[in-house]
């Protein structure tokens, strides 16, 4: 149980144009989602935080209007990265809390490698 | 603020030594701790968690790790190591604000002398 997919596992795209990266619990509803990003040999950096029916909340230094997130249902989140360029290049990886107050483990898709030319 | 710190960098041990990676939180309160393993260019894997009870705490591939509250510590151990160890590894700690975020340790990376 507790199974988080990501689509695409890999995505190519030339510079200015735009990538939506889904997440999805599979077995479970998520009020909560998370959105990650990873550079090589470094640490996971929170990006925002996604909560269904409610606009997310970017952590400081995050553009909003560069990586919109949208969490229409309980098992659905998505990432879109706006006018991609080459420095957006990198990991993206989701995770999804369980609904409930008291649940405090997230658990986590595969990732996203993005790779903007 | 709440913080993760995970001393060692980079560690290397030999295949069949044992193993014990540091982690030490700041959080005032009972922390809810976890620790993943990333191999390369592949998403995070639960190895164990700490949330209350017995502080010490089995995980998966042999792992397991110790709560210690008057060290703020919670080090991941392996007695006997075995090359597919060989990975990326990160403490976490779940945040006191509402949205209960994970802060994370910057990871240590684990390689495996034959």
């Amino acid at each position: 149980g507790a199974v988080v997919s990501q689509h695409p596992s890999r995505v190519i795209c030339k510079s200015g144009t735009s990538v939506k990266i889904e997440c999805r619990s599979l077995d479970f509803q998520a009020t909560t989602m998370f959105w990650y990003r990873q550079f090589p040999k470094q640490s996971l950096m929170l990006m925002a935080t996604s909560n269904e029916g409610s606009k997310a909340t970017y952590e400081q230094g995050v553009e909003k209007d560069k990586f919109l997130i949208n969490h229409a249902s309980l098992t659905l989140s998505t990432l879109t990265v706006t006018s991609a360029h080459p420095e957006d290049s990198s990991f993206y990886i989701c995770s999804a809390r369980v609904s409930g107050r008291n649940n405090n483990e997230q658990f986590f898709g595969p990732g996203t490698r993005l790779t903007v030319l | 603020a709440q913080s993760v710190t995970q001393p060692d960098i980079h560690i290397t041990v030999s295949e069949g030594a044992s193993l014990e990676l540091r982690c030490n939180y700041s959080y005032g309160a009972t922390p809810y701790l976890f620790w993943y393993v990333q191999s390369p260019g592949q998403g995070l894997q639960l190895l164990l968690k700490y949330f209350s009870g017995d502080t010490l705490v089995q995980g998966i591939k042999g792992f397991e790790a110790e709560f210690k509250r008057s060290q703020s510590s919670f080090n991941l151990r392996k007695p006997s190591v075995h090359w597919s160890d060989a990975a990326e590894y990160f403490c976490a700690v779940v945040s006191a604000g509402n949205n209960r975020k994970l802060i994370w340790g910057l990871g240590t990376s684990l390689a495996v002398n034959p």
